[in-house]
């Protein structure tokens, strides 16, 4: 089973600041199976980016994915108010599996 | 517009089981595959089961086989998950999800399976 590390934990900015969160697979994933979803309380998860790097329908193009291998990297540009939540990425191998999450908050 | 609608969650006592179903719609139900991800309160995701666009190939995690069962009716574009042997670690909200390619692209509202004595 791949296991994705997901860092840091928590990470506090403020409006206006750019977020990057960092996910690590414990072996390489396939580019194309790489995504990032964002989960705010009480919600269901969003996808956000697929194949590691395209923006899913509808998301502003202040989010962007980048990496390959075992590194991968979700950018905020600047934040907006609405960003503050939880961001995951997801694998999908052998099996699929999920990263522990970074809390994006309020500085 | 894709909807996932869950339901069957509730309070159940340990050892007990509960199924939960989910209605889909929006979309070519018998062409995609469909996972179960759970989520403990306050806790990450966790992928549980998923099941081919056919039902003919399910997979499950470590964590739930042998107790859960992953199944689909595509003439009723419903998607099931029957749960046996449930313990308190199982307590949490149950997502379905639809996949496209290799990616969970669309999420339902979740169900919550509560349990304990």
């Amino acid at each position: 089973e791949i296991v994705l590390t997901q860092s840091p934990g928590t990470l506090s900015l403020s409006p206006g600041e750019r977020a990057t969160l960092s996910c690590r697979a414990s072996q390489s994933v396939s580019s194309s199976h790489l995504a990032w979803s964002q989960q705010k309380p009480g919600q269901a998860p969003r996808l956000l980016i697929y194949g590691a790097s395209n923006r899913a329908t509808g998301i502003p193009d202040r989010f962007s994915g980048s990496g390959s291998g075992t590194d991968f990297t979700l950018t905020i540009s600047r934040l907006e108010p609405e960003d503050f939540a939880v961001y995951y990425c997801q694998q999908y191998g052998s099996s699929r599996t999920f990263g522990q999450g970074t809390k994006v908050e309020i500085k | 517009e894709v909807q996932l609608v869950e339901s069957g969650g509730g309070l159940v006592q340990p050892g007990g089981s509960l199924r939960l179903s989910c209605v889909a719609s929006g979309f070519l139900f018998s062409a995609y595959e469909m996972n179960w991800v759970r989520q403990a309160p306050g806790k990450g995701l966790e992928w549980a089961s998923n099941i081919s666009s056919s039902g003919t190939t399910v997979k499950y995690a470590d964590s739930v086989k042998g107790r859960f069962t992953i199944s689909r009716d595509n003439a009723k574009n419903a998607l099931y998950l029957q749960m046996n042997s449930l313990r308190a670690e199982d307590t949490g909200i149950y997502f379905c999800a639809r996949v496209v390619g290799s990616t969970i692209w669309d999420w339902g509202q979740g169900t919550l399976v509560t349990v304990s004595s």
